[in-house]
């Protein structure tokens, strides 16, 4: 079946505009997250979707950041002004709500803040 | 403070050897474990995960798990030069969903 989508794949923007990150989960998956990963670094969390309600907002970095999801499905996470420590990979995941909660990865979108 | 830690390698092993991946983690309280493989420029993808202790086997693939420990390994038996990747551990707590993820090890296998 269909795997986490995202899109775009790859967004350069100018420093202190606005961008909206996509994500597509695979159908079915109740949880969706958002991690950042920047250049030789681990995974950052950011957010975590229950349907469309959001429990857990304790990665976003600060208020320029912020993340909704509709319908229990597709999900867009906002930076506002961003900045150049913004770029990095910013990666989606979805789950079910059972079992061991196993996250299924799409192939991220490449922020480039310039 | 809820941290994963993994030696960041590299880790070199010869083709055909058995390369061993470690990771602790700072709570007990931690319930699922996770193996992640990620190639350069590549997402993680899931390779597989424990949440009792002892052994878990999957193809070439073992992951062991000692909770006393607050110890997780994966072992990968017949290493393949394709087996050359960045390996992320990652763990999960409590009813929060997120994962928390170690910085990887990096294992290149030499034909």
């Amino acid at each position: 079946g269909a795997g986490v989508s995202q899109s775009p794949s790859n967004k350069v923007t100018e420093k202190g505009k606005d961008v909206e990150l996509r994500c597509d989960p695979i159908s079915g998956h109740t949880a969706l997250y958002w991690y950042r990963q920047s250049l030789g670094q681990g995974l950052e969390f950011l957010i975590y979707f229950q349907g469309n309600s959001a429990p857990d907002k304790s990665g976003l970095p600060s208020d320029r950041f912020s993340a909704e999801r509709t319908g229990g499905s597709v999900s867009t996470l906002t930076i506002q002004r961003t900045q150049q420590e913004d770029s990095a990979v910013y990666l989606c995941a979805s789950s079910l709500l059972s079992g061991p909660y196993e996250q299924y990865f799409g192939p991220g979108t490449r922020l480039t803040v310039t | 403070q809820k941290e994963v830690e993994q030696n960041s390698g590299p880790l070199s092993v010869p083709e055909g050897a058995i390369a061993s991946l470690n990771c602790t983690y700072s709570d007990r309280g931690s319930q699922s474990f996770f193996w992640y493989r990620q190639y350069s420029g590549k997402s993680p993808e899931l390779i597989m995960f424990i949440y009792s202790n002892g052994d878990k086997e999957d193809g070439r693939f073992t992951a062991q798990l000692n909770k006393a420990s607050q110890y997780v390994s994966l072992l990968i038996r017949d290493s393949q030069p394709s087996d050359s990747a960045t390996y992320l551990c990652a763990v999960k707590w409590g009813s929060q969903g997120n994962l928390i993820f170690g910085k990887g090890t990096k294992l290149s296998v030499k034909p």
